[in-house]
């Protein structure tokens, strides 16, 4: 059973080009979560999605940055027109339902992104 | 705004040393989670605390609950290099389905 995978693992963009970020959950899990982690720090939260369904985007800004999980294929963070500031790692997490005592998530590698 | 101070924020130390890492909140969590993040890869979780006042052990590294649960420890005795690491808690409530991590904690033991 394959872990969580996310793709690319590194990603240059110049400012102002797209970042398409894609994340697999695990085999079973229909809850995906984003975070974002600037070095050295801890992860925040942006968004927790369910198949085809935005759960909370608390932690998502409200301008360039959207999220989707379909149906059918990857999660995908989008971030368009990326700015120096937007460079950081992001990590995907899955569960096979809410998260909970008895209820784990479980992480990706993360995207590295790099904005030059 | 839910914050999880972390502290110290950076520790070095040498092989066969103890150590305390502290996760300090205001807010009452559901439980709480401490990971372990290796450079280029995603946090591992090591343990979950459900129950104030909760102890549990992982080898050498003992994790507390706090009595509130607004806080948390991770002690680990005879520090070895494969420690080494950033160490992070989460904590989760009770209505919100998400992870609210801590400022971090980087472990650095050496021989």
């Amino acid at each position: 059973n394959a872990g969580v995978m996310q793709n690319p693992r590194h990603l240059v963009r110049r400012r102002g080009q797209e970042a398409r970020l894609r994340c697999s959950p695990m085999k079973g899990h229909s809850h995906v979560y984003w975070y974002r982690q600037l070095p050295e720090e801890g992860l925040k939260f942006m968004v927790y999605l369910q198949k085809e369904n935005i759960i909370d985007e608390s932690g998502m800004p409200k301008e360039r940055f959207s999220a989707e999980f379909p149906k059918e294929g990857p999660s995908i963070l989008r971030i368009q027109q990326v700015v120096r500031g937007d460079s950081a790692a992001y990590f995907c997490a899955s569960s096979p339902g809410q998260l909970g005592m008895n209820t784990e998530a479980f992480f990706g590698q993360g995207t590295r992104l790099t904005v030059v | 705004t839910q914050l999880l101070e972390q502290s110290p924020q950076f520790l070095s130390i040498q092989e066969g040393e103890n150590l305390t890492v502290y996760c300090n909140s205001s807010s009452v969590f559901s439980s709480l989670q401490w990971y372990r993040q290796e450079p280029g890869e995603g946090p591992v979780l090591l343990v979950t605390v459900v129950t104030g006042g909760e102890v549990k052990k992982l080898k050498r590294l003992t994790f507390q609950f706090g009595d509130a649960r607004k806080d948390s420890s991770l002690h680990i005795t005879a520090a070895q290099p494969g420690d080494t690491g950033l160490y992070l808690c989460a904590g989760l409530t009770g209505t919100a389905s998400k992870l609210t991590f801590g400022t971090g904690t980087r472990l650095q033991v050496t021989l």
